[in-house]
């Protein structure tokens, strides 16, 4: 069965810290890896994974995918209260089929 | 660019009642999906639609739950009747036809089955 794992499910920070989320996959066919944050509404999107050891880097968050251990993980940087959501990882096994984990909620305390 | 729009936003329902969504995604995207997501939980696909063909199906519940695409743009989402265990975000996304794009979400239909 195809499954994607993110971990922790809840995290708790301080403003100013430095996160790092975990996302594990076991799929049957891998095309490319995404990361989506959702608040209260739509997921959108953040980043898009295709090869081994390419840091994708968005100001203070970056991405980065392990295709041999099968793994990615999103950091983010001098955390702020905007970056409180929970953070979705997506494996896409091709033709747009995409199979979500059941995401992080992180919350960021002032 | 507009997004993808979908309505209502929240719904409320009875038990064994009906209910359908509405999804419009965005303009000269061929490929259309409904999800469902559970509180705490990932998006689920119920159905992908490439214009208005299904490309795939496989855990949408066929027998309360049914999605059309007649003209290859709109898209409506419909369960009937509705379980309590149907209480979920039904979202809407829509991407261009490659593997390579990302997926493009709406802001989802909150249901609750009562």
């Amino acid at each position: 069965e195809d499954k994607v794992v993110q971990s922790p499910l809840s995290l708790v920070v301080h403003e100013g810290d430095t996160v790092t989320l975990n996302c594990s996959y076991e799929v049957t066919n891998f095309r490319s890896l995404l990361w989506y944050k959702q608040e209260k509404k739509a997921p959108t999107f953040l980043f898009m994974l295709t090869s081994s050891g390419i840091e994708k880097k968005s100001g203070r968050l970056s991405s980065i995918l392990d295709k041999k251990e099968l793994f990615s993980i999103l950091n983010i940087t001098a955390t702020q209260t905007g970056d409180s959501a929970v953070y979705l990882c997506a494996v896409n096994q091709g033709a747009q089929k995409l199979v979500f984990g059941q995401g992080t909620r992180l919350t960021i305390n002032p | 660019e507009a997004g993808v729009a979908q309505s209502p936003r929240y719904k409320i329902i009875e038990k064994r009642q009906s209910v359908a969504f509405w999804c419009n995604p965005i303009s000269g995207h061929a490929t259309l999906y409904w999800y469902q997501q559970i509180l705490g939980q990932g998006p689920k696909l119920l159905i992908q639609f490439q214009n208005n063909g299904v490309v795939d199906d496989s855990q949408l519940p066929k027998d309360r739950f049914s999605a059309e695409r007649l003209k290859g743009v709109d898209s409506t989402l419909k369960i009937q009747p509705a379980k309590l265990e149907d209480s979920a975000v039904y979202l809407c996304a829509s991407s261009h036809v490659s593997s390579d794009y990302e997926q493009y979400f709406g802001p989802g239909t909150r249901l609750t089955v009562t």
